[in-house]
């Protein structure tokens, strides 16, 4: 089944514990993406890659890095979590860039820092 | 970046149709999004326009015209189902082809 799969989908963590959130696909897909979804804010971009070893910045990366060694992976880490990041986080990716590619999300992790 | 505009709420009943209207304004423009979102869950893609006109799909239809900045999602026959987060996407040629989503649309059906 072509999906998105991210772990761990609930997170309780305290201030300044790193951790990381990982994010698969098994669709080949070569754009990936890192969203967070806050009440009233929509979904935000955090970081994206357009390939391996290709990734750039979105629009609220700070606190945040990315990882792309293989094409499947697309690993979200926190150095030194914030209550500010308390949100719910989503992976997605999509076959191309451009044309009628739609983003294909994974489940959704959310965490809270306390 | 973009600037993308939905209502926040609408309410409709069971049968009957409601239009989601979005705005937007961009550069490069490259395509607009309208996904679906039930609480707690990933969104899910409904259609995709980038040419301006009506694309129908079942009873969801989306519409474009890119000289006013506006698109709409039109549900029709509601059903309770139905009830979720309906967010516009727009995606631009400037920054990499970046999907800007606007804060969504909650759609409440009732009986």
């Amino acid at each position: 089944e072509a999906q998105v799969t991210q772990n761990p989908r609930y997170l309780i963590t305290v201030t300044g514990k790193k951790l990381t959130v990982t994010c698969s696909q098994n669709m080949n897909h070569e754009y990936m993406s890192w969203y967070r979804q806050d009440p009233g804010l929509g979904l935000r971009q955090i970081y994206y890659s357009m390939n391996v070893e290709v990734t750039d910045k979105g629009d609220v990366p700070e606190g945040y890095k990315v990882s792309r060694k293989e094409k499947r992976n697309f690993p979200l880490i926190l150095e030194s979590p914030s209550p500010n990041q308390t949100s719910l986080y989503f992976c997605a990716s999509s076959l191309g860039l451009g044309g009628p590619y739609e983003q294909y999300f994974g489940p959704g992790t959310r965490l809270t820092v306390t | 970046g973009q600037n993308i505009d939905q209502p926040t709420e609408m309410t409709a009943t069971e049968g009957a149709i409601v239009q989601i209207n979005c705005t937007y304004q961009t550069s490069g423009f490259n395509g607009l999004f309208w996904y679906q979102q039930h609480a707690g869950e990933a969104p899910t893609f409904l259609s995709y326009n980038v040419l301006d006109g009506l694309e129908e799909k079942g009873r969801f239809s989306s519409f474009l015209s890119r000289s006013k900045g506006y698109s709409y999602l039109l549900l029709k026959e509601l059903q309770m189902k139905d009830s979720a987060s309906y967010l516009c996407a727009v995606r631009d040629t400037i920054n990499d082809y970046k999907l800007s989503f606007g804060a969504g649309t909650t759609v409440t059906v009732r009986a």
